[in-house]
């Protein structure tokens, strides 16, 4: 499968734990992006990651939530001491890299499913 | 700040009639659109795209029509098919930015 792969797809923390989500671009895309979807509402964009650098992260919070995408590996979305308003569906989209990035559809992965006790 | 709003939360078809779903945004800087489509337990799929050069845009029996004046554009889907119920989200960007603004959706259920 060379879309973009999103795991785990449901994760179930209690309060106060981390949660730890993990986004494989698609093959040949160097662009990553996190969105968060709370119920009845649309995706919401939260960070913008190219390898190793974040690019735009004006839409994730301050306080607790932190984003990377390393030389190797995927990108990891980290949520520290989670809390009851953490609970939604995390998405991951990637695109190319350069120009041919900009005005293209960014294609998305499944989705995490984060619920907090 | 709801930059992009659908306006319907859903909408009822018989099959083989036209699907008009509608999205409005008010940033004037938004240059380039899409139309996604959701399943539940999925992710959002890629339909059509527009860019702000054009106020028309086809594949097959999704038309995409953007009236830049009015800050709205509209999907239009022809002819439905149950296949095609689903929710539907339009996003929007702008310029040199990568970051996508989405609506709410329009659940979309297309009778037999």
């Amino acid at each position: 499968n060379a879309g973009v792969m999103q795991n785990p797809r449901h994760l179930v923390r209690r309060r106060g734990q981390e949660a730890r989500l993990r986004c494989s671009p698609m093959k040949g895309h160097s662009h990553v992006y996190w969105y968060r979807q709370l119920p009845e509402e649309g995706l919401k964009f939260m960070v913008y990651l190219q390898k190793e650098n974040i690019i735009d992260e004006s839409g994730m919070p301050k306080e607790r939530f932190s984003a990377e995408f390393p030389k190797e590996g995927p990108s990891i979305l980290r949520i520290q001491q989670v809390v009851r308003g953490d609970s939604a569906a995390y998405f991951c989209a990637s695109s190319p890299a350069g120009r041919q990035g900009l005005n293209q559809p960014q294609h998305f992965g499944d989705g995490t499913r984060l619920s907090i006790l | 700040d709801q930059q992009v709003k659908q306006n319907s939360p859903s909408l009822s078809v018989q099959e083989g009639r036209i699907s008009i779903l509608n999205c409005d945004y008010t940033n004037s800087m938004f240059d380039y659109f899409l139309w996604y489509k959701k399943y539940p337990a999925e992710g959002p799929t890629f339909l059509i795209s527009i860019s702000s050069i054009k106020d028309k845009n086809e594949d097959g029996r999704f038309t995409v029509f953007l009236n830049k004046s009015a800050k709205h554009l509209s999907l239009h889907i022809v002819p439905s098919q149950p296949g095609d119920s689903a929710v539907y989200f339009c996003a929007a960007s702008r310029g040199n930015f990568n970051k996508f603004y989405f609506g709410s959706g329009t659940k979309l259920n297309v009778k037999p």
